[in-house]
C-alpha cells in the first residue's frame, strides 16, 4: 500500500521566517496531496492541496510543490506568524481504499513571537 | 445539522464492552470513512464506504466494523474494546470520485480501560 512519509517531525521558527515541511510516497497512482491544519483539541483542516498534474500551487502565504518523478511534495509557509503553530498532515490518495488519505505522521511548527 | 456530525464527544469504555460510533453527513456525500489518530502515528485508516451499501477494509480494521445502510451515516462499531483502541477516531466525507476533499467531523475521544 501507500507509505507516506513526512520530515521533519518537530519545527521552530520565527515569526516572520520560513516554514518547509517535505513530505514523500510510495506509489506512483497517487493523485491527490492535501495539507491538513490541526490545532490542538481540533479536528484536521483543509489548507492547500495539489493534484498530480501540477507542479506547484499557492495561497496567499502558503504554497505547494510537487515532484511526481520523485514522489515527493513539499508545504512552504512564509512570513510566518504564532496562529500559524500547529501541526501539519500531508497526505496522498489512490484509487485503492476509496480514495482515502494515507497521511504522514505529522509536523509540530512552533512560531515564536 | 451543518456539515458532518459525530457522537459521543468523548467515552470512557471498560474493556470487553461493545461500542457505537456515530458519524452523520449531511451534505449528500457519496464516500465516508473512519480514521484512527494515535500520537506519533498520525491518522490512519480503518474502513472506508465509497457509496451507501458499501464498505470496504483499510489499513487497521481488526476489532472494528461498520455499516452504511443509507447515505448520512456510517457508524463505527467495537465489538469488544481492548485498551489498544485508546485513540481519537475521526470520520470524513468526501463528495464523489471527482471531487478529492475529505471534511472531518469534530472526533470521538475513546478511552478503553
Amino acid at each position: 500500500g501507500e507509505n507516506v512519509e513526512q520530515h521533519p517531525s518537530t519545527l521552530s521558527v520565527q515569526e516572520g521566517d520560513s516554514a518547509v515541511i517535505k513530505c514523500t510516497y510510495s506509489d506512483s497512482a497517487s493523485n491527490y496531496f492535501p495539507w491538513y491544519k490541526q490545532e490542538l483539541g481540533k479536528r484536521p483542516q483543509l489548507i492547500i492541496d495539489i493534484r498530480s498534474n501540477v507542479g506547484e500551487k499557492k495561497d496567499q502565504r502558503i504554497a505547494v510543490t510537487l515532484n511526481k518523478t520523485a514522489k515527493h511534495f513539499s508545504l512552504h509557509i512564509t512570513e510566518t506568524q504564532p496562529e500559524d503553530s500547529a501541526v501539519y498532515f500531508c497526505a496522498a490518495s489512490t484509487p485503492n481504499s476509496g480514495y482515502a488519505l494515507n497521511f504522514g505522521k505529522g509536523t509540530s511548527l512552533l512560531v515564536t513571537p | 445539522i451543518a456539515g458532518i456530525t459525530q457522537a459521543p464527544t468523548s467515552q470512557i469504555l471498560a474493556a470487553g464492552r461493545r461500542m457505537t460510533l456515530r458519524c452523520t453527513q449531511d451534505m449528500r456525500h457519496n464516500a465516508m470513512y473512519w480514521y484512527r489518530q494515535d500520537l506519533g502515528l498520525g491518522l490512519r485508516l480503518i474502513h472506508y464506504s465509497n457509496t451507501a451499501g458499501t464498505t470496504g477494509k483499510g489499513e487497521v480494521p481488526d476489532g472494528y466494523s461498520v455499516s452504511r445502510a443509507n447515505t448520512d451515516d456510517f457508524p463505527l462499531t467495537l465489538a469488544s474494546a481492548v485498551p489498544s483502541q485508546t485513540s481519537v477516531y475521526f470520520c470524513a466525507s468526501r463528495r464523489d470520485y471527482s471531487y478529492n476533499e475529505q471534511f472531518f467531523g469534530p472526533g470521538t475521544r475513546l478511552t478503553v480501560l
